[in-house]
């Protein structure tokens, strides 16, 4: 079965400090994974897509990075307009989109 | 602003009713998609149309149903509601097919069923 698992569920930061959040999955036939930043209650909003292992993207303090089996996204020195919920999700094919749960990002000042 | 619109924002009723929601998606997209988001299962895929098509679906109930219109636009139709149909449903919109991943996702029409 299809499963996308994002650790940890909620992450609280200080300003400045960088840490990581996982996205793992196993997935059949996978197409590319997508990393969304969600505001509550908003709609989620595009970040970065990735297809093959080895590829990174950035974008201000955000780094994707992608391996056969997870992806990482990396946050430099957060600040506290980064806190959100940070989703992932994986294109498989038969064009579905499936979401990991999200990591809850915190950053105080 | 993504581009999206969805309406009602938000949407009270009771078990057995019907409700419909609403999507316009940005100009120029093809692709529609609903999704719904609850506490404990997370964004959900429910059905993708492409140019007035079905293309994809997810896992969505068989009260439920979607079509798209020749101006584009998308309606979510839910029937005979239950209380754990209470979630936010959102729709996305896109030029084409997932290719590049990029969903512009419209804000969420929140239904609540009591």
């Amino acid at each position: 079965e299809d499963q996308v698992t994002q650790s940890p569920e909620a992450l609280r930061l200080q300003e400045g400090e960088s840490s990581s959040l996982n996205c793992s999955y196993t997935v059949s036939g996978l197409r590319g994974l997508f990393w969304y930043r969600q505001d509550p209650g908003k709609g989620p909003e595009f970040l970065f897509t990735l297809y093959s292992a080895g590829e990174e993207k950035e974008k201000e303090r955000l780094k994707a990075t992608l391996t056969k089996k997870e992806s990482f996204l990396h946050i430099t020195a957060p600040k506290p307009e980064d806190s959100a919920t940070y989703l992932c999700a994986v294109h498989k094919y038969g064009n579905k989109l499936v979401f990991g749960a999200g990591t809850i990002l915190r950053v105080k000042s | 602003d993504s581009g999206v619109t969805q309406t009602p924002k938000h949407l009270i009723t009771a078990t057995g009713q019907r409700v419909t929601l609403r999507c316009s998606p940005r100009s120029g997209d093809l692709s529609v998609y609903w999704y719904q988001q609850s506490l404990d299962q997370g964004l959900q895929f429910l059905i993708q149309y492409y140019n007035g098509e079905e293309r994809a679906k997810g896992n969505i109930l068989e009260r439920f149903s979607a079509q798209q219109f020749p101006d584009l636009h998308s309606e979510l139709n839910l029937s005979s509601l239950e209380l754990g149909d209470s979630a936010l449903y959102f729709c996305a919109s896109s030029v084409g097919t997932l290719s590049t991943g990029e969903l512009f996702f419209g804000e969420g029409s929140r239904l609540t069923v009591l």
